[in-house]
């Protein structure tokens, strides 16, 4: 069975470059979630959509960041004029149901560099 | 402010050698912790879910316990394909939606 998946698995940006991260959750899953996670460190939430709602945005860490879901299902997360402090994994996870109360699905991550 | 502590930041054991892994929590109202394990270059991989205290549940070689104010994740006899992060999370939000808050993690190596 597909699992979420993301893509690219890694991107190497120059400072100053926008960069799209997606992802593509389990088939039929309604909540879908953003974290960012540095080296050493837990995930860190970003954003969550029900459907094609963004309902919570007040991780993402600089109008820099912007993410989309515009038909409830593949997402994208956009970084424009990426920064080096942008540098680390960026997760997806899907949930079935609404607002991602039972097991959360992660992705493999997009490893996003910026030199 | 919600907040997830998890201790020690990295744990070597020698096959067989049992231990504990520890998750301390403030949140208000928690709704549910949860345990994930991550391998590296990997997404984190779900391995429990604990909703109240005195809650227990096991699989395999671990096994998750929760009080008020933590939780444990006890790993018995442990094998070298244990190796990994363990990523300990609480669910918290407002608004009828769970994002997860997580820790650092513990990074365990399981040696032969």
């Amino acid at each position: 069975g597909a699992g979420v998946s993301q893509s690219p698995r890694y991107k190497v940006a120059k400072r100053g470059q926008d960069v799209a991260l997606r992802c593509d959750p389990i088939s039929g899953h309604v909540s879908l979630f953003w974290y960012q996670q540095a080296l050493g460190q837990g995930p860190e939430f970003l954003t969550y959509f029900q459907n094609e709602a963004q309902l919570d945005k007040s991780g993402l860490p600089s109008d820099r960041f912007f993410a989309e879901r515009p038909e409830g299902s593949v997402s994208t997360l956009k970084i424009q004029r990426t920064q080096q402090e942008d540098s680390a994994v960026y997760l997806c996870a899907s949930s079935l149901d609404w607002g991602g109360g039972n097991e959360q699905f992660f992705g493999p991550g997009t490893r996003l560099t910026v030199l | 402010e919600d907040q997830v502590t998890q201790s020690p930041e990295a744990l070597r054991l020698q096959e067989g050698e049992s231990s504990s892994l520890n998750c301390s929590y403030t949140v208000s109202g928690l709704r549910g912790l949860f345990w994930y394990r991550q391998d590296p270059g990997k997404g984190p991989e779900f391995l429990f879910t604990l909703y109240s205290a005195g809650e227990e549940k096991e699989k395999e070689r671990l096994k998750a316990t929760l009080t008020k104010k933590e939780s444990f994740l006890h790993i018995t006899a442990p094998k070298p394909e244990d190796s990994a992060t363990y990523l300990c999370a609480v669910q918290a939000g407002a608004g009828g939606y769970n994002k997860l808050i997580f820790g650092a993690g513990t990074r365990l190596a399981v040696h032969p």
